[in-house]
């Protein structure tokens, strides 16, 4: 069964470095997404991609992230100057068509620790 | 209006017992209604969905049931299972706007599931 992939598994970075989380999205999926979860709490949406460009962000997604599609089939999130709150799992998703929940896939994620 | 609402925060069934799990929302233009299911470490995987204009979806030992007056819906897992133990997430669509839309999901807090043997 495809799978959306995320690297690293787990990321420790200094408070204030940059990180560069990667996902390799399903290859016929057209929407791409990052959410975050801090421990023990709810998944959050923090953006949404689509026909390389943002088309919705939360309040989360500040100028500290950004999102890029370099290569046609990676998709990355950035954070520029980490912060200790930014401490969280990021899960990358991606879905394939307008109005199929069914095919909105999640990865294992990534789990970042700023210290 | 964009929140979803989940209780309990945490659960405790019997093996064979019945597990039911509750979320209300507010938002109306909420267009698809899915379940998700997760274990430590992993991200989480779509268990079950339904749309609002069904009452109630059933897929081997899952049942959503949907009340689209009150804005509530359920989970109920039958025969609960030492495997079925994880954390339970409802979550709500937001279509978003134009042919482009975003729609992002928005879940609720999550419920810890321990089926007990």
């Amino acid at each position: 069964e495809p799978e959306v992939t995320q690297t690293p598994s787990h990321q420790v970075t200094q408070m204030g470095q940059e990180v560069i989380l990667r996902c390799v999205p399903i290859s016929n999926h057209l929407y791409f997404y990052w959410y975050r979860q801090i421990l023990g709490q709810k998944v959050e949406f923090l953006v949404s991609f689509y026909n390389n460009e943002i088309s919705e962000k939360s309040e989360i997604f500040d100028d500290q992230f950004s999102v890029e599609r370099p290569d046609g089939s990676n998709f990355t999130l950035k954070i520029r100057s980490t912060k200790l709150e930014d401490s969280a799992m990021y899960f990358c998703a991606s879905r394939p068509l307008r109005n199929q929940v069914y095919g909105y896939t999640f990865g294992s994620g990534t789990r970042l620790t700023v210290v | 209006q964009q929140q979803v609402k989940q209780s309990p925060q945490s659960l405790i069934v019997q093996k064979g017992g019945i597990s039911i799990i509750n979320c209300a929302y507010e938002n109306t233009a909420f267009d698809y209604f899915p379940w998700y299911q997760q274990f430590p470490g992993k991200g989480p995987a779509l268990l079950i969905a339904i749309r609002p204009d069904v009452s109630e979806k059933k897929e081997g030992r899952f049942t959503i049931s949907f009340n689209k007056s009150a804005k509530q819906f359920s989970l109920h897992i039958m025969d609960s299972q030492p495997g079925d133990s994880a954390t339970y997430f409802c979550a709500a669509r937001d279509p978003g706007s134009g042919i482009q839309g975003a729609q992002k999901l928005v879940f609720g807090q999550g419920t810890r599931l321990t089926i007990n043997p």
